[in-house]
C-alpha cells in the first residue's frame, strides 16, 4: 500500500514566525509533489506544486524536496492567521495509476496573533 | 472562486431518492475526477475520466454512478444512498492524468447529506 505520512498537528506557531510543514511518502518512483491548503468546510486549494529535487518558493511560501529521503516539506514564512488551515500533502502516482493523488492525513496549522 | 463549478452546494436526500451531482469546467482539461472526503479526513479518489473514458474505479459502490458526457461536464448519480454516504463530494480536473506535472484543480464540492 503506497502511503503519504504527515503530522496531524494542530501545529502551533505565533504571527510572523516560520512554520513548518513535513511529508514523507513510500513509492519511490513518485515524481509528482503537492501541497494543497483547506479551510475548514470548504475545497482543498493548491498552493505548491514540486517536481525536482531541491527548493521552491513562491511568495511566502517554499517546498523542499528529497527524492532520495522520500521527503518533501512545506515552509510558510512570516506566517499570518489567515494561514490557519489544514495542509495537505499530496502524491501523483504514475503510469496506468496517474491522477490518482495519495493524500496524508493533512496538518492543521494554527497561527496565533 | 474556482474554475470548477459544482452543483448543488448542498444536498439533503432520503435513502429512497434519486439525485445527480453535476461539476464543469472550462479549461480545456482532459481528465475529471470524483472524490469524496468525511470529516476530518483527506479526499478519497472514487472514480477517474480521462478523454471522457472511465479508467479508474475505486471498487465504489453501484448507489454511485458517474457519467461524462463530454469533455468539459462530470455528472454523479445517486440512487438508494446510506446515511454513511454523507459527505462532501468533491469534483476536480487536470490537463491530462497521465502526465504527472498536471496538477489537479478542486471545485467547491456538494455537502450531500442522507437522512
Amino acid at each position: 500500500q503506497k502511503e503519504v505520512e504527515q503530522n496531524s498537528g494542530p501545529l502551533s506557531v505565533p504571527e510572523g514566525a516560520i512554520a513548518s510543514l513535513n511529508c514523507t511518502y513510500s513509492d519511490r518512483g513518485s515524481q509528482s509533489f503537492f501541497w494543497y491548503r483547506q479551510y475548514s468546510g470548504k475545497s482543498p486549494e493548491l498552493i505548491m506544486s514540486i517536481y525536482s529535487n531541491g527548493d521552491k518558493e513562491d511568495g511566502r511560501f517554499t517546498a523542499q524536496l528529497n527524492k532520495a529521503s522520500q521527503y518533501v516539506s512545506l515552509l510558510i514564512r512570516d506566517s499570518q492567521p489567515s494561514d490557519s488551515a489544514t495542509y495537505l500533502c499530496a502524491v501523483n502516482m504514475d503510469g496506468n495509476q496517474g491522477g490518482k493523488l495519495i493524500f496524508g492525513q493533512g496538518t492543521e496549522l494554527s497561527v496565533k496573533p | 472562486d474556482t474554475e470548477v463549478t459544482q452543483t448543488p452546494k448542498h444536498l439533503v436526500m432520503g435513502m429512497t431518492n434519486k439525485k445527480s451531482l453535476k461539476c464543469e469546467q472550462h479549461m480545456g482539461h482532459r481528465a475529471m475526477y470524483w472524490y469524496k472526503q468525511k470529516a476530518k479526513k483527506p479526499p478519497e479518489l472514487m472514480f477517474v475520466y480521462s478523454y471522457e473514458k472511465l479508467s479508474i474505479n475505486e471498487s465504489v459502490p453501484s448507489r454511485f454512478s458517474p457519467e461524462c458526457p463530454n469533455s468539459s461536464l462530470l455528472n454523479l448519480h445517486l440512487h438508494a444512498l446510506q446515511p454513511e454516504d454523507s459527505a462532501l463530494y468533491l469534483c476536480a480536473s487536470s490537463q491530462d492524468r497521465r502526465r504527472g506535472n498536471s496538477p489537479l484543480h478542486f471545485g467547491n464540492g456538494t455537502r450531500l447529506t442522507v437522512t
